[in-house]
């Protein structure tokens, strides 16, 4: 049973627009959440992170949404720029273990020029 | 500052040979991690130490052993390699106790058993 869901495989936008990644989780223990990025041939990058106190968190041209009801949490780029195409993970910790995560499969995004 | 190196980058192996994994941080963190990932799939935990001294088993821990050698140093050891276990395999650690627990990861190890 996968805990973290990201259904969408890939994503295409064009550079400038909005680019926005989801992610669903379905364990209720969940608190603290966290989005990577991975370049090919490079191990993956922290990118933003979440608590569940909170609904959103902001970083420049990152934003991060959570809906706790929904348990679903989206990862919005704007504006996006084709140095975003890359891999991006979103994770999910809880409580006292909140050092150890449990990843979605990812979603591949291509900004294009 | 190097972060976490992992040794080596590239490794064939044959079914049957063993072989070890090495991870090193200069963090100062507590925690470390060993994950697999497959083509298409996410990071799969296989053992984690919350810190020195301590080591416990992730999502898939069968055909793995681990040592955490000192706060520095978390290895990875394959007895006998299976072509399952060709993968890339990555290292990673973070602070205990907050307030944030991002992990930084190493730039990882290919991989391929025959």
């Amino acid at each position: 049973d996968q805990q973290v869901k990201q259904n969408s495989p890939s994503l295409s936008v064009q550079e400038g627009r909005i680019s926005i990644l989801n992610c669903d989780y379905t364990n209720s223990m969940f608190d603290y959440f966290l989005w990577y990025k991975k370049y090919p041939a490079e191990g993956p990058t922290f990118l933003i992170s979440i608590s569940s106190i909170k609904d959103k968190n902001e970083d420049g041209r990152f934003t991060v949404f959570l809906n706790k009801s929904a348990k679903h949490l989206s990862l919005h780029i704007v504006p996006s720029q084709p140095g975003d195409s890359a891999v991006y993970f979103c994770a999910a910790s809880a409580g006292t273990n909140a050092g150890k995560s449990t990843f979605g499969d990812g979603t591949t995004l291509t900004v294009k020029p | 500052n190097a972060g976490v190196t992992q040794t080596p980058k590239f490794q064939v192996l044959k079914t049957g040979q063993s072989m070890t994994l090495q991870c090193a941080q200069d963090m100062n963190h507590n925690s470390m991690y060993w994950y697999r990932q497959d083509p298409g799939m996410g990071l799969r935990l296989i053992y984690y130490s919350a810190s020195e001294g301590t080591t416990d088993k992730g999502e898939v821990p069968n055909g793995y052993n681990v040592s955490r050698l000192n706060k520095r140093e978390f290895s990875l050891r394959l007895e006998s390699a299976a072509p399952s276990q060709t993968s890339v395999y990555f290292c990673a650690s973070s602070r205990t106790g907050g307030p944030s627990y991002e992990q930084y990861f190493g730039p990882g190890t290919r991989l391929t058993v025959t």
